[in-house]
Parts: structure tokens; sequence; C-alpha cells
């Protein structure tokens, strides 16, 4: 059984420019949140998706919105790159109706330039 | 802004207990403590999560004071392999607010030979 998958591993972007990360979450699996994690921080909480609709939203700006897809698969988009997002960026996964805990990817490494 | 209090780091020899302390004194009824492990390079890992009694799983045992002021996470027999970054998280209890967790800085255990 697969785990939380997301792609790509690593990405380098300039300023300026636009990101599409993407995510599956572990199957059996209908809620995917992402989180923003900076060099020596914990992670930060973006947002959740569940039945395709952002169900709650950290304090992040509008330049980062996200989709869930009816396979449940999920994609982040970052528009307007700063140096500032520059981040491992988290997706996890959670079955709203019974599950407590959350399974969390490895992750995207973003570099923006 | 996380509620929780850790210690930023601890040291612990391989083979004997590592006791991990977390300070939530501001915690109310409908939340849960939670306990997330993160080794480098990979996404948080699920450890543990309690209401008000001490909890064990496969993983660890989770100690929870009357008061539910604080906690404590217990690895009995620190391996190598345990060392990573130990987050304590109060989390409101439903199933809607499993995927938002707020995170601190955690506690960096370092398991020595």
């Amino acid at each position: 059984d697969a785990g939380v998958t997301q792609s790509p591993t690593h990405l380098i972007k300039t300023r300026g420019q636009q990101v599409t990360l993407r995510c599956s979450p572990k199957s059996g699996h209908d809620t995917v949140s992402w989180y923003q994690q900076a060099l020596g921080q914990g992670p930060q909480f973006i947002f959740q998706y569940y039945e395709e609709e952002e169900r709650q939203r950290g304090n992040f700006p509008d330049r980062f919105s996200g989709h869930q897809f009816p396979n449940y698969s999920s994609e982040l988009n970052v528009n307007a790159l700063l140096l500032g997002d520059s981040a491992l960026y988290l997706c996890a996964s959670s079955f709203r109706a019974t599950n407590e805990k959350l399974f969390f990817g490895s992750g995207t490494q973003l570099s923006v330039l | 802004d996380a509620k929780t209090t850790q210690p930023p780091s601890m040291d612990c020899a391989e083979g004997r207990a590592a006791n991990l302390p977390c300070n939530h004194s501001t915690i109310s009824g409908n939340e849960y403590v939670y306990w997330y492990r993160q080794i480098h390079s990979q996404g948080p890992q699920y450890i543990i999560h309690g209401l008000k009694n001490n909890e064990t799983n496969e993983m660890a045992p989770l100690i929870i004071t009357e008061d539910r002021k604080s906690s404590t996470l217990i690895l009995p027999h620190a391996t190598l392999r345990d060392t990573a970054v130990y987050y304590c998280i109060v989390r409101l209890r439903g199933s809607s607010n499993t995927g938002k967790l707020i995170f601190g800085q955690g506690t960096t255990l370092q398991v020595k030979p």
C-alpha cells in the first residue's frame, strides 16, 4: 500500500514564476492538507481540502491556492513566487470520518532564486 | 501560535530511556495531545495521541498528567534511529480538525552510541 506520494521531490524556480506541486493521498483517504516548512522551523498549516473544497486555511496569502480532484489527489499552486517561499512543502492525508491521525509525504523541496 | 512548550534539545544514550516532556498548561477539555516526530529529510510521522488517560501503542507510551497540563512521551530503549525532532501538538477534537496541526519548534532528540 503506497503511502502519501508527492511530486516532484525537488524544484528550482525564479522569483515571479508560478509553481504547481502534486500530492496523492494514502489509499482510502479523502482529506488532504498542505504544510510549508522553512529551514529549521516546524511545519505551518496552509490549507485543507475535502470533497474538492477548501475547508480550512492557515495564515497564507491568496498567492497560495489549491485544488482537490475527484480521485482525492491534490495540487498546491503558488503564484508570483518570492524568495521567502523557499521551503519544504508537505502534503498530509487522512480519512475524515474515522481517522484521527495524519499521514505525511516526504515533501517537495522548493528553491526560489 | 503553538499551545505547547518543549525543550529545544535533548541527548540520550543508546539503549536508555528517553523521556520527552511537553507543557500544555492552557489545554481545554476539547483538545487532544498529539505527538509526531520528523526524521531528517522526511515528513512528520504520527506516534501517539491521548485525551486524558495514559496511552500506549507499538511506538511509545504517553503519560498525561491528571490535570492535563503536561505530558511525557517515553522511548523506553532509544536507538540511533530514534534521532529526530519530536513535536507535541494540541489539537481540537473532531474529524474536521484532523488536518490542521499547529507545530511548534519541537524537541531535537539526539541518541548517541
